[in-house]
């Protein structure tokens, strides 16, 4: 079973619609829990990060996560266009003792459309 | 702009040949991380590095070796390249001040081996 599975889409939607964008994880060590958003041909870029279960909000954006069933999602509202892009979760928990060796694990990212 | 940068952004070369990627982490960072993306594969961590040191490694192969100079840029060196070589080569840089590794990517050196 791989640490982090997300679930590659591709998911197509109208513009305006609510997009639910899901990762499960195996590891119960993973401490913060961050969504990454990469345009084509471009690095992944930060949406946002949380610690532990609970939700985070951030203009369009929500993030959730359920630590007890190892399951984070991202809520995206009133999609746009400019939306679309693949979404990638990521995970980080220590590899050992010490601050600067955490592992961030990456999902394999849904490719989302948004069509207007 | 994340404010790591890479260079080049492009590259194509030939198989057996060796290649050098360049990357500065963003002002202040004391780690650097090295990715490789392909179509198939996802996002995979190569190596780390701290304050000049190695920290952590992922599947990064054998040809593939890494260093972070006392400036804190990082250079990844490609040898020995096959074809399966051919893929995005992504640098990210983070504080590192625990769990918390937030980091942030550079745009990405696009290797084409042929």
């Amino acid at each position: 079973q791989k640490e982090v599975e997300q679930d590659p889409g591709p998911l197509s939607v109208p513009e305006g619609a609510i997009v639910s964008l899901n990762c499960t994880y195996s590891n119960s060590a993973f401490q913060y829990f961050m969504w990454y958003r990469q345009y084509s041909r471009k690095g992944p870029e930060l949406l946002m990060y949380t610690y532990s279960s609970g939700n985070k909000e951030d203009g369009r954006f929500t993030a959730q996560v359920d630590k007890s069933s190892k399951y984070i999602s991202l809520f995206i509202r009133d999609s746009q266009p400019s939306d679309s892009a693949t979404y990638l979760c990521a995970m980080s928990a220590s590899q050992g003792s010490g601050g600067s060796n955490y592992k961030l694990t990456f999902g394999k990212g849904t490719l989302l459309t948004v069509n207007p | 702009d994340s404010g790591v940068t890479q260079t080049p952004k492009h590259l194509i070369t030939a198989t057996g040949q060796r290649v050098t990627l360049r990357c500065s982490p963003r002002s202040g960072d004391l780690s650097v991380y090295w990715y490789q993306q392909s179509l198939d594969q996802g996002l995979q961590f190569l190596i780390q590095y701290y304050n000049g040191e190695e920290r952590a490694k992922g599947n990064i192969l054998e040809r593939f070796s890494a260093q972070q100079f006392p400036d804190l840029h990082s250079e990844l060196n490609l040898s020995s390249l096959e074809l399966g070589d051919s893929a995005l080569y992504f640098c990210a840089s983070s504080h590192s001040t625990g769990a918390k590794n937030i980091q942030y990517f550079g745009a990405g050196t696009r290797l084409s081996v042929l």
